[in-house]
Protein backbone atom coordinates (compact mmCIF):
# COMPACT_ATOMS: atom_id res chain seq x y z
CA UNK A 1 0.00 0.00 0.00
CA UNK A 2 0.97 3.57 -0.68
CA UNK A 3 2.60 4.97 2.56
CA UNK A 4 3.13 8.27 1.93
CA UNK A 5 0.41 11.31 3.05
CA UNK A 6 0.30 14.53 1.77
CA UNK A 7 -1.58 17.82 3.12
CA UNK A 8 -2.96 19.63 2.03
CA UNK A 9 -4.82 17.89 -1.20
CA UNK A 10 -4.87 20.93 -2.66
CA UNK A 11 -3.24 24.47 -2.21
CA UNK A 12 -4.20 27.88 -4.04
CA UNK A 13 -1.81 31.49 -3.33
CA UNK A 14 -0.81 34.62 -4.99
CA UNK A 15 2.33 34.87 -6.90
CA UNK A 16 4.65 35.93 -4.76
CA UNK A 17 3.63 33.91 -1.64
CA UNK A 18 5.15 30.69 -0.10
CA UNK A 19 3.76 27.80 -0.19
CA UNK A 20 4.06 24.88 2.55
CA UNK A 21 3.28 21.17 1.86
CA UNK A 22 3.51 17.86 3.85
CA UNK A 23 4.21 14.39 4.05
CA UNK A 24 4.00 12.08 6.58
CA UNK A 25 5.27 8.07 5.99
CA UNK A 26 5.16 4.66 7.87
CA UNK A 27 8.56 2.82 7.49
CA UNK A 28 12.14 3.57 7.84
CA UNK A 29 13.42 5.10 4.75
CA UNK A 30 17.36 6.09 2.73
CA UNK A 31 15.99 8.96 1.79
CA UNK A 32 12.78 11.11 0.78
CA UNK A 33 12.22 12.91 -2.43
CA UNK A 34 10.17 15.41 -3.90
CA UNK A 35 8.42 15.15 -7.39
CA UNK A 36 6.68 17.81 -9.17
CA UNK A 37 3.98 16.82 -11.94
CA UNK A 38 2.73 19.87 -14.40
CA UNK A 39 -0.70 18.23 -15.75
CA UNK A 40 -0.79 16.18 -18.38
CA UNK A 41 2.53 14.98 -18.02
CA UNK A 42 5.47 12.93 -16.37
CA UNK A 43 7.25 13.22 -13.11
CA UNK A 44 9.97 15.43 -12.62
CA UNK A 45 12.59 14.97 -9.79
CA UNK A 46 12.74 18.12 -7.75
CA UNK A 47 14.78 17.48 -4.34
CA UNK A 48 16.23 14.66 -2.30
CA UNK A 49 17.15 14.14 1.27
CA UNK A 50 18.71 11.81 2.88
CA UNK A 51 17.64 9.78 6.32
CA UNK A 52 20.65 11.42 7.99
CA UNK A 53 19.66 15.08 6.40
CA UNK A 54 17.48 17.49 8.33
CA UNK A 55 16.93 19.94 5.96
CA UNK A 56 17.53 20.64 2.53
CA UNK A 57 17.62 23.96 -0.05
CA UNK A 58 17.97 24.04 -3.84
CA UNK A 59 16.84 27.40 -5.20
CA UNK A 60 13.41 28.44 -3.95
CA UNK A 61 13.24 24.82 -2.58
CA UNK A 62 13.42 23.94 1.24
CA UNK A 63 12.68 20.58 2.38
CA UNK A 64 13.02 19.16 5.56
CA UNK A 65 12.60 15.80 7.06
CA UNK A 66 12.11 14.69 10.96
CA UNK A 67 12.89 10.52 11.12
CA UNK A 68 10.93 10.72 14.66
CA UNK A 69 7.97 11.98 13.17
CA UNK A 70 8.43 10.33 10.12
CA UNK A 71 7.46 13.69 8.02
CA UNK A 72 8.59 16.03 5.76
CA UNK A 73 7.82 19.34 3.92
CA UNK A 74 8.19 20.89 1.28
CA UNK A 75 8.74 24.94 1.08
CA UNK A 76 8.63 26.94 -2.36
CA UNK A 77 9.41 30.76 -1.55
CA UNK A 78 8.68 33.14 -3.53
CA UNK A 79 6.06 31.45 -5.86
CA UNK A 80 5.56 31.80 -9.36
CA UNK A 81 2.40 31.15 -11.67
CA UNK A 82 4.51 28.53 -13.12
CA UNK A 83 4.83 26.08 -9.70
CA UNK A 84 1.38 25.60 -10.36
CA UNK A 85 1.66 21.60 -10.18
CA UNK A 86 0.52 18.91 -8.27
CA UNK A 87 3.69 17.73 -6.09
CA UNK A 88 4.62 14.36 -5.14
CA UNK A 89 6.72 12.98 -2.02
CA UNK A 90 7.89 9.48 -2.65
CA UNK A 91 10.07 7.60 0.11
CA UNK A 92 12.99 5.05 -0.78
CA UNK A 93 12.46 2.41 1.89
CA UNK A 94 15.22 1.13 3.81
CA UNK A 95 14.04 -2.29 2.76
CA UNK A 96 12.62 -2.30 -0.66
CA UNK A 97 13.52 -1.58 -3.72
CA UNK A 98 10.84 0.93 -5.18
CA UNK A 99 9.55 4.44 -4.11
CA UNK A 100 6.31 4.50 -2.79
CA UNK A 101 4.89 8.25 -4.12
CA UNK A 102 1.89 9.57 -2.12
CA UNK A 103 -1.31 11.34 -3.27
CA UNK A 104 -0.08 14.79 -4.07
CA UNK A 105 -0.83 18.23 -3.50
CA UNK A 106 -2.20 20.35 -5.75
CA UNK A 107 -0.59 23.81 -5.84
CA UNK A 108 -2.41 26.71 -7.80
CA UNK A 109 -0.67 29.95 -7.86
CA UNK A 110 -2.45 32.96 -8.86
CA UNK A 111 -1.38 36.01 -10.82
CA UNK B 1 19.83 11.62 -24.80
CA UNK B 2 16.13 11.49 -25.34
CA UNK B 3 15.24 10.51 -21.67
CA UNK B 4 12.34 7.98 -20.95
CA UNK B 5 10.66 7.46 -24.42
CA UNK B 6 6.82 6.24 -23.40
CA UNK B 7 4.37 5.04 -26.59
CA UNK B 8 1.49 5.21 -27.56
CA UNK B 9 0.86 8.77 -25.52
CA UNK B 10 -2.81 7.56 -25.99
CA UNK B 11 -4.37 4.50 -26.44
CA UNK B 12 -8.23 3.63 -26.85
CA UNK B 13 -9.31 0.43 -26.50
CA UNK B 14 -12.94 -1.27 -26.10
CA UNK B 15 -13.98 -3.46 -23.34
CA UNK B 16 -12.15 -6.77 -23.74
CA UNK B 17 -9.22 -5.87 -25.96
CA UNK B 18 -5.50 -5.85 -25.24
CA UNK B 19 -3.55 -2.93 -24.98
CA UNK B 20 0.27 -2.88 -24.87
CA UNK B 21 2.46 -0.24 -23.59
CA UNK B 22 5.82 0.52 -24.66
CA UNK B 23 8.78 1.86 -22.36
CA UNK B 24 12.30 2.64 -23.60
CA UNK B 25 14.36 3.84 -20.35
CA UNK B 26 16.99 6.56 -20.73
CA UNK B 27 20.38 5.68 -22.08
CA UNK B 28 22.37 4.12 -19.65
CA UNK B 29 19.96 3.11 -17.35
CA UNK B 30 19.21 -0.76 -17.36
CA UNK B 31 15.86 -0.68 -14.14
CA UNK B 32 12.66 0.10 -15.17
CA UNK B 33 9.68 0.58 -13.49
CA UNK B 34 6.09 0.85 -14.38
CA UNK B 35 3.32 2.83 -12.13
CA UNK B 36 -0.21 3.30 -12.45
CA UNK B 37 -2.62 6.90 -11.36
CA UNK B 38 -5.69 7.30 -11.75
CA UNK B 39 -7.26 10.69 -12.20
CA UNK B 40 -6.34 13.02 -9.49
CA UNK B 41 -4.30 10.28 -7.23
CA UNK B 42 -0.87 9.50 -7.03
CA UNK B 43 1.09 6.85 -8.55
CA UNK B 44 0.58 3.19 -7.16
CA UNK B 45 3.59 0.86 -7.90
CA UNK B 46 2.91 -1.56 -10.50
CA UNK B 47 6.25 -3.69 -11.30
CA UNK B 48 10.20 -3.25 -11.29
CA UNK B 49 12.18 -4.78 -14.14
CA UNK B 50 15.64 -5.14 -15.02
CA UNK B 51 16.90 -6.53 -18.21
CA UNK B 52 14.75 -9.91 -18.48
CA UNK B 53 14.05 -10.21 -14.97
CA UNK B 54 11.26 -8.94 -13.02
CA UNK B 55 12.03 -8.32 -9.72
CA UNK B 56 9.03 -7.18 -7.58
CA UNK B 57 6.20 -7.58 -9.62
CA UNK B 58 3.92 -7.25 -6.13
CA UNK B 59 1.79 -4.18 -7.25
CA UNK B 60 0.54 -5.95 -10.66
CA UNK B 61 -2.62 -7.86 -10.73
CA UNK B 62 -2.48 -11.38 -11.22
CA UNK B 63 -5.13 -11.75 -13.97
CA UNK B 64 -4.82 -9.94 -17.57
CA UNK B 65 -1.78 -7.79 -16.29
CA UNK B 66 2.04 -8.93 -17.66
CA UNK B 67 5.13 -6.94 -18.21
CA UNK B 68 8.49 -8.03 -19.62
CA UNK B 69 11.93 -6.18 -20.30
CA UNK B 70 13.79 -8.23 -23.26
CA UNK B 71 17.34 -8.22 -24.05
CA UNK B 72 17.03 -5.92 -27.10
CA UNK B 73 13.80 -3.60 -27.22
CA UNK B 74 11.78 -1.99 -24.65
CA UNK B 75 9.60 -2.56 -21.74
CA UNK B 76 6.04 -3.62 -22.28
CA UNK B 77 3.33 -3.69 -19.93
CA UNK B 78 0.92 -5.90 -21.01
CA UNK B 79 -3.30 -5.63 -20.37
CA UNK B 80 -5.35 -8.29 -21.69
CA UNK B 81 -8.81 -8.07 -21.89
CA UNK B 82 -9.01 -4.19 -20.51
CA UNK B 83 -12.18 -3.37 -18.54
CA UNK B 84 -13.26 0.38 -17.89
CA UNK B 85 -11.52 0.16 -14.50
CA UNK B 86 -7.91 -0.09 -16.29
CA UNK B 87 -8.96 3.60 -17.76
CA UNK B 88 -6.03 5.27 -16.30
CA UNK B 89 -2.06 6.58 -16.90
CA UNK B 90 0.11 4.63 -17.04
CA UNK B 91 4.03 5.83 -16.35
CA UNK B 92 7.15 4.13 -16.73
CA UNK B 93 10.37 5.72 -14.74
CA UNK B 94 13.86 4.52 -15.36
CA UNK B 95 17.02 4.37 -12.92
CA UNK B 96 20.66 3.63 -13.07
CA UNK B 97 20.46 1.57 -10.23
CA UNK B 98 22.45 -1.25 -9.89
CA UNK B 99 22.28 -4.73 -8.35
CA UNK B 100 23.80 -3.99 -4.44
CA UNK B 101 23.70 -0.36 -5.06
CA UNK B 102 22.38 0.95 -1.37
CA UNK B 103 22.84 4.55 -3.03
CA UNK B 104 19.61 7.18 -3.63
CA UNK B 105 17.38 5.80 -6.21
CA UNK B 106 15.85 8.73 -8.12
CA UNK B 107 13.38 8.12 -10.90
CA UNK B 108 13.82 9.74 -14.31
CA UNK B 109 9.90 9.71 -16.08
CA UNK B 110 8.69 9.20 -19.16
CA UNK B 111 5.51 11.48 -20.05
CA UNK B 112 2.92 8.78 -19.91
CA UNK B 113 0.89 6.74 -21.69
CA UNK B 114 -3.05 7.52 -21.04
CA UNK B 115 -5.26 4.06 -21.45
CA UNK B 116 -8.89 4.95 -22.35
CA UNK B 117 -11.38 2.25 -21.98
CA UNK B 118 -14.80 2.28 -23.80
Amino acid sequence: SQQGEEDPQALSIQEGENATMNCSYKTSINNLQWYRQNSGRGLVHLILIRSNEREKHSGRLRVTLDTSKKSSSLLITASRAADTASYFCATDPEYGNKLVFGAGTILRVKS
Amino acid sequence: NAGVMQNPRHLVRRRGQEARLRCSPMKGHSHVYWYRQLPEEGLKFMVYLQKENIIDESGMPKERFSAEFPKEGPSILRIQQVVRGDSAAYFCASSPRKTGYTGANVLTFGAGSRLTVL
